[in-house]
């Protein structure tokens, strides 16, 4: 079973910042938050993770609170393309020796409006 | 361009028959795993292979079954279809020691 809690659904406007939280309140201390987003009819893209720093990158932000409980996954500007249904995942961090598992939930399905 | 690339696109079968589902990765992605995901469902793992050998497998029977090659390739075959096995099949790849997967586009398996 997924390890992280999500809104189902959740709508924002064309260019302003889209916030999508994330619980994982069980999490221990090795594992880490990593965000991917899925497209309709794509494979999942990866956005994003980290351990319990805020961390940024080109496409997001990505806020973890000092607990370590819950995070949130920022789109600063959002656009249309933006539309796709976002998973929130904890794991292991470091691919020993191919540790790939990941464990998808259901996600936030994020739209963006005109 | 995620460098995974994945055929047949779409596939039909009937039940009891036999697929064989085809990943290529790229160089450098020496770790590939491969998920199944039903419709509006989330991605599930089904294993993973790493130098040519499974070393992580999810809830998945026997009858699924895989292979990695030393081109950075791999295969999924799946033995004695059921209905239930039609699904997006996503193949994953990746450098051992980071967390990013690049995910392949998926085979739609479609099993009457």
């Amino acid at each position: 079973d997924a390890k992280t809690t999500q809104p189902p659904s959740m709508d924002c406007a064309e260019g302003r910042a889209a916030n999508l939280p994330c619980n994982h309140s069980t999490i221990s201390g090795n594992e880490y938050v990593y965000w991917y987003r899925q497209i309709h009819s794509q494979g999942p893209q990866y956005i994003i993770h980290g351990l319990k720093n805020n961390e940024t990158n080109e496409m997001a932000s990505l806020i973890i609170t000092e607990d370590r409980k819950s995070s949130t996954l920022i789109l600063p500007h959002a656009t249309l393309r933006d539309t796709a249904v976002y998973y929130c995942i904890v794991r292991v961090g470091s691919l020993i020796q191919g540790a790939q598992k990941l464990v998808f939930g259901q996600g936030t399905r994020l739209t963006i409006n005109p | 361009e995620t460098g995974v690339t994945q055929s047949p696109t779409h596939l039909i079968k009937t039940r009891g028959q036999q697929v064989t589902l085809r990943c290529s990765s790229q160089s450098g992605h020496n770790t590939v795993s491969w998920y199944q995901q039903a419709l509006g469902q989330g991605p599930q793992f089904i294993f993973q292979y790493y130098r040519e050998e499974e070393n992580g497998r999810g809830n998945f029977p026997p009858r699924f079954s895989g292979l990695q090659f030393p081109n950075y390739s791999s295969e999924l075959n799946v033995n004695a279809l059921e209905l239930d096995d039609s699904a997006l099949y996503l193949c994953a790849g990746g450098p051992p020691n980071t967390g990013e997967l690049f995910f392949g586009e998926g085979s739609r398996l479609t099993v009457l």
